[in-house]
């Protein structure tokens, strides 16, 4: 069983429409949950990262943690063709030698105009 | 500011030759990772150097595989001897410390083994 399970997808939205991307996790260690962009033939960039469990709001995306299920989401609110991308979580223990970054495959998103 | 640069963007090689890749991390930052990524397995880490120290290899393959991040000039990726298994996007991210949660990865370089 891989440490970080996320469905490769893909998904297909139309514009305006809510969308959820989950990721599931085995290391209870894990403490920082990251979620990151990916645009084709680019590099992931960081959209937001939550500490622990909880909610956290940026504009159009909410990240959420619920570790007891060892589950977290991001949510993207009216959805934009702009917001097509691969979609990595990565998340890390706090400290000592498990501090690397264990990443997802990543989901595919269309949002379709 | 200028982000992190990668180079080359795309690099083809022969079964057998030598491949190096660079990584020219952000101003100020002086902690760089390496990580490969290929479709069906998503992001692996490699490696993870500071200044003119290796600190984490745990990812990196024993053989053929050497990375450094001298005091002058860019982080390097080594593969000698390359082989079809190789072909991958390689990627470098950089922070500006050990405790940042937060790394800047570049555009990434595309190998491909022939």
């Amino acid at each position: 069983q891989k440490e970080v399970e996320q469905d490769p997808g893909p998904l297909s939205v139309p514009e305006g429409a809510i969308v959820s991307l989950n990721c599931t996790y085995s290391n209870s260690a894990f403490q920082y949950f990251m979620w990151y962009r990916q645009y084709s033939r680019k590099g992931p960039e960081l959209l937001m990262y939550t500490y622990s469990s909880g909610n956290k709001e940026d504009g159009r995306f909410t990240a959420q943690v619920d570790k007891s299920s060892k589950y977290i989401s991001l949510f993207i609110r009216d959805s934009q063709p702009s917001d097509s991308a691969t979609y990595l979580c990565a998340m890390r223990a706090n400290a000592g030698n498990n501090r690397k970054l264990i990443w997802g495959l990543g989901t595919s998103l269309a949002v379709n105009p | 500011n200028a982000g992190v640069m990668q180079n080359p963007r795309h690099l083809v090689r022969r079964r057998g030759q030598e491949a190096r890749l660079r990584c020219s991390p952000m101003k100020g930052h002086s902690h760089v990772y390496w990580y490969r990524q290929l479709p069906e397995e998503g992001l692996k880490f490699m490696v993870y150097l500071q200044k003119e120290n290796i600190i984490d290899e745990s990812g990196m393959p024993k053989e053929r595989f050497s990375a450094e991040f001298p005091k002058e000039g860019p982080s390097i990726l080594r593969i000698q001897q390359v082989v079809r298994g190789d072909s991958a996007a390689y990627f470098c991210a950089s922070s500006p410390s050990r405790e940042d949660l937060e790394q800047y990865f570049g555009p990434g370089t595309r190998l491909t083994v022939t």
